[in-house]
């Protein structure tokens, strides 16, 4: 149980377009997701905390206008990277807490990630 | 930045060697959590530690956790290859998001 699918798993696109990454919950119901991006042998870095139903909130850095996230509903959250650049290549990665055993204690489960590179 | 800090960095031992980690972290934390990488994956969740608790056995796996010093350790033991991958602690304050740490490479040569 508790499995979070990514999608694409890879995606090379041009400067100047927009990419869409889905992220779901397949088992579980998923009210808080968490959107990471990871450097080649680096740490995770929150970008932005995505509530279903209401607008996401953005870590201190991360433009709001550039990384759209979108939590229509209780097993889907998306993140669209509008008008990639280069600096933009990174793997990116998808979190959900499962509310129904939680029980407040936080854990995450995680989603494969996306390769993003910009070309 | 808040994020936490791990040592060493890479950590390179033989099969059948044990590992330990060490994880420092900046702020008063309700559990601290472990998570394995596999080059170029998702995260797998290793082990929770709560706040009250100091000590916590999984399989190979023994975490230990000190509040008053801001630190934590994950110790392997009886290494695998199959153990090759970073490991990240990830601090949980209340805030429902995690904060990780700088993660340590582990190489578990046969």
């Amino acid at each position: 149980g508790a499995v979070v699918s990514q999608h694409p798993s890879r995606v090379i696109c041009k400067s100047g377009t927009s990419v869409k990454i889905e992220c779901r919950s397949l088992d579980f119901q998923a009210t808080t997701m968490f959107w990471y991006r990871q450097f080649p042998k680096q740490s995770l870095m929150l970008m932005a905390t995505s509530n279903e139903g209401s607008k996401a909130t953005y870590e201190q850095g991360v433009e709001k206008d550039k990384f759209l996230i979108n939590h229509a509903s209780l097993t889907l959250s998306t993140l669209t990277v509008t008008s990639a650049h280069p600096e933009d290549s990174s793997f990116y990665i998808c979190s959900a807490r499962d509310r129904g055993r939680d029980r407040g204690i936080g854990k995450q489960y995680f989603g494969p990630g996306t390769r993003l590179t910009v070309t | 930045s808040q994020q936490g800090e791990e040592d060493p960095q890479a950590l390179s031992i033989q099969e059948g060697e044990n590992a330990t980690m060490n994880c420092s972290y900046k702020t008063s934390i309700n559990n601290l959590q472990w998570y394995r990488q596999n080059s170029g994956r998702g995260l797998v969740h290793l082990i929770l530690i709560r706040s009250n608790e100091r000590e916590k056995h999984s399989g190979r796996l023994r975490v230990t956790l000190d509040t008053s010093k801001k630190s934590s350790s994950l110790l392997i033991t009886a290494s695998r290859a199959a153990d090759t991958a970073s490991y990240f602690c990830a601090t949980d304050a209340g805030f429902q998001k995690l904060v990780f740490g700088t993660g340590t490479r582990l190489l578990v040569s046969p």
